[in-house]
């Protein structure tokens, strides 16, 4: 079955620290694997890609097929950090299932 | 373009009444779907559609019908409001096949009393 596992409902960190957001899937075959972010009062929009292998507003994140895993890392974060974020998993090119992970609140303290 | 829109924005019903969620866009978009975000659950994928006159399930379809007659509109129908229908309704498109990014509509607050 195709899932995404987000085990942290909130994370909360001081501004400068670093971050990461933990992703895991379960998936038999290659997956796409994507970051989205919801802002306060925003729409939810893409934030990166794994295949894209690109850094956004300075998160990066590496798929690792032998944890299954896709964590989103930030070195240093700032205030404006602060939203919602879910990870998220296409199965199969077929089908246009994306399939979203619980989500976790990340909250950057001044 | 407007990109994706919802409407209405903010609704409340009483338990067994129907409604529908309309949601349009204007990108020509091939994929549409709908989720519901609940706190704890993130989002859940409701019904998807891989163009007009296809549609299909996902994770959870009960108590929600969709159409898709035309490549903008995809509309998800509450036959019989319940409770635990409460929930904020995401829809969202994308391209199509090879196309991954989905584009997200502002969302309906739907409250079931």
């Amino acid at each position: 079955a195709q899932r995404v596992t987000q085990p942290e409902k909130l994370l909360s960190v001081f501004k400068g620290a670093p971050v990461e957001l933990k992703c895991n899937y379960s998936y038999s075959g290659s997956p796409e694997l994507f970051w989205y972010v919801q802002y306060s009062r925003q729409r939810l929009q893409l934030l990166l890609r794994h295949i894209s292998r690109e850094s956004i507003k300075g998160f990066t994140a590496d798929l690792n097929k032998g944890e299954t895993s896709f964590h989103l890392k930030k070195p240093f974060a700032q205030e404006e950090d602060s939203a919602m974020y879910y990870c998220a998993l296409v199965g199969s090119s077929n089908t246009g299932k994306l399939i979203f992970g619980q989500g976790t609140t990340l909250q950057v303290k001044p | 373009n407007a990109g994706v829109t919802q409407t209405p924005k903010f609704q409340v019903l009483k338990t067994g009444q129907s409604m529908t969620l309309q949601c349009a866009q204007d990108m020509n978009h091939e994929y549409m779907s709908w989720y519901r975000q609940d706190p704890g659950m993130g989002l859940r994928l409701i019904h998807y559609s891989v163009g007009a006159g296809i549609t299909d399930q996902g994770e959870v379809p009960n108590g929600y019908n969709v159409s898709r007659s035309t490549t903008e509109d995809f509309p998800l129908r509450l036959l019989s409001a319940a409770p635990s229908q409460t929930s904020v309704y995401f829809c969202a498109s994308r391209r199509g096949q090879g196309s991954y990014e989905q584009y997200f509509g502002p969302g309906t607050r739907l409250t079931v009393t």
